[in-house]
């Protein structure tokens, strides 16, 4: 079974905070993804990794930056938090080849004070 | 840009009823439509997929149809259940080699007993 780790379920931040969330995958799969969900909203594309220290924006970038500096864990980073980027965050991850299953993580939901 | 718009945001069914869930994509290069179930709390899993060289495709109590042409999909669900009470998602290949996937806004679907 494929298995999408994030490192946290809760987490809870300040205003002006650096944050980091850490997605790990153990399929030895080459795409990586971050998406946030907003009710109503649905699953937004934050950023998106396809090799090791290769990173592209998605949809919704501003605010954020990732780190994949080993093929297996995908970092999403916010600089600074802000009281708007309170969400869900997930990660999912799939093999090289397109059109393939998504496998998610089980979510941060992160709240910034 | 890229956009799939997913209704209705929710839908009630009796128990032993049908659901039916429509989705619509802008990218005529897409080829691949995902649907993810989202229980409460829990991770997105895939439920069932189609490729643009199939008009439906189906498993067990669910169905998914294409038409390309209209550029739309749809999940059929029959018989339901309340365990079939979750957040359903549907996606859409990004076109080129991205491995991207573009997610509908997501439907709420409630079973009553």
């Amino acid at each position: 079974d494929v298995k999408v780790t994030q490192s946290s379920r809760y987490l809870v931040k300040r205003t002006g905070e650096k944050v980091f969330l850490e997605c790990v995958q153990d399929m030895d799969h080459e795409n990586m993804f971050w998406y946030r969900q907003d009710p109503g909203l649905g699953l937004r594309l934050i950023y998106f990794s396809y090799d090791v220290k290769m990173k592209e924006k998605g949809d919704i970038p501003e605010g954020y930056s990732v780190s994949r500096e080993k093929k297996e864990r995908f970092s999403l980073i916010l600089e600074s938090a802000s009281t708007n980027q309170t969400s869900m965050y997930l990660c999912a991850s799939t093999p090289p080849r397109g059109n393939t299953e998504a496998f998610f993580g089980q979510g941060t939901r992160l709240t910034v004070v | 840009g890229e956009n799939v718009e997913q209704h209705p945001s929710t839908l009630s069914v009796q128990e032993g009823d049908s659901a039916v869930i429509k989705c619509t994509y802008s990218d005529s290069a897409s080829n691949y439509f995902p649907w993810y179930k989202q229980e409460l709390g829990k991770r997105p899993q895939l439920i069932i997929d189609i490729r643009s060289n199939v008009g439906e495709k189906k498993d067990q109590r669910i169905a998914v149809t294409l038409n390309k042409t209209a550029k739309h999909f749809s999940l059929h669900i029959t018989e339901t259940q309340p365990e079939d009470s979750a957040v359903y998602f549907c996606a859409a290949s990004a076109g080129g080699a991205t491995n991207k996937l573009i997610f509908g806004t997501g439907t709420l679907l409630a079973v009553q007993p």
